[in-house]
């Protein structure tokens, strides 16, 4: 199975800082990697999909990059309503992996 | 819009068995793929199952393999998923997602609200 790190597992930064979260995958999974949000007591939301790609609705100030093993979540402008966990998943094999979690806090 | 709602959940002893449902509306069902995902409490997310449109297809993760059973009725716009020899490290809130099939594998666009289930004695 492909193992999912992610880095910090959390962070706390000002409305307006520019906030970066890192997923490592254990073999390179071609950008079959998205992203989620999830805010306490709720459901999570998809915010980026093969790697990249801004889920619809999703606010702009929310980017993905990354390729081979190595991929990154940034958040351009911190918004008191980003408080959440994050979470990156590789849709490369089955099990679907999901990294552990970045719990993104604000100052 | 898009809606999924899990039901079934509660308290069931160790070894005892549980059936979750998730009602989908607001898209056609039958076209998708489905999933369960877990999240146990405090805890990270763990993908369960999934089954395909036609029900051909159904995998499961190592951990509820034999134990658990994924299934659908397309007419009535259904999810199942059938819990069985169900241990305290089955406790978590399970949450049923739609996958959309993208070129970069598969996405859960849309996910449900969750029901929690309590495995203890």
């Amino acid at each position: 199975d492909i193992q999912m790190t992610q880095s910090p597992s959390s962070l706390s930064a000002f409305v307006g800082d520019r906030v970066t979260i890192t997923c490592r995958a254990s073999q390179r999974i071609s950008s079959f990697l998205n992203w989620y949000q999830q805010k306490p007591g709720k459901a999570p939301k998809l915010l980026i999909y093969g790697a990249s790609t801004l889920e619809s609705g999703v606010p702009s100030r929310f980017s993905g990059s990354g390729s081979g093993t190595d991929y990154t979540l940034t958040i351009s402008s911190l918004q008191p309503e980003d408080s959440a966990i994050y979470y990156c998943q590789e849709s490369y094999t089955a099990p679907r992996t999901f990294g552990p979690g970045t719990k993104v806090e604000i100052k | 819009q898009v809606q999924l709602v899990e039901s079934g959940g509660g308290l069931v002893k160790p070894g005892g068995s549980l059936r979750l449902s998730c009602a989908a509306s607001g898209f056609s069902f039958s076209d998708y793929y489905m999933s369960w995902i877990r999240q146990a409490p405090g805890g990270g997310l763990e993908w369960v199952s999934y089954i395909g449109d036609t029900s051909r297809y159904t995998n499961f993760a190592d951990s509820v393999k034999g134990r658990f059973t994924i299934s659908r009725d397309n007419p009535k716009n259904s999810l199942f998923l059938q819990m069985n020899t169900l241990t305290p490290e089955d406790t978590a809130v399970y949450y049923c997602a739609r996958i959309r099939k993208g070129d970069n594998g598969d996405i859960f666009d849309y996910w449900g609200q969750g029901t929690l289930v309590i495995v203890s004695s």
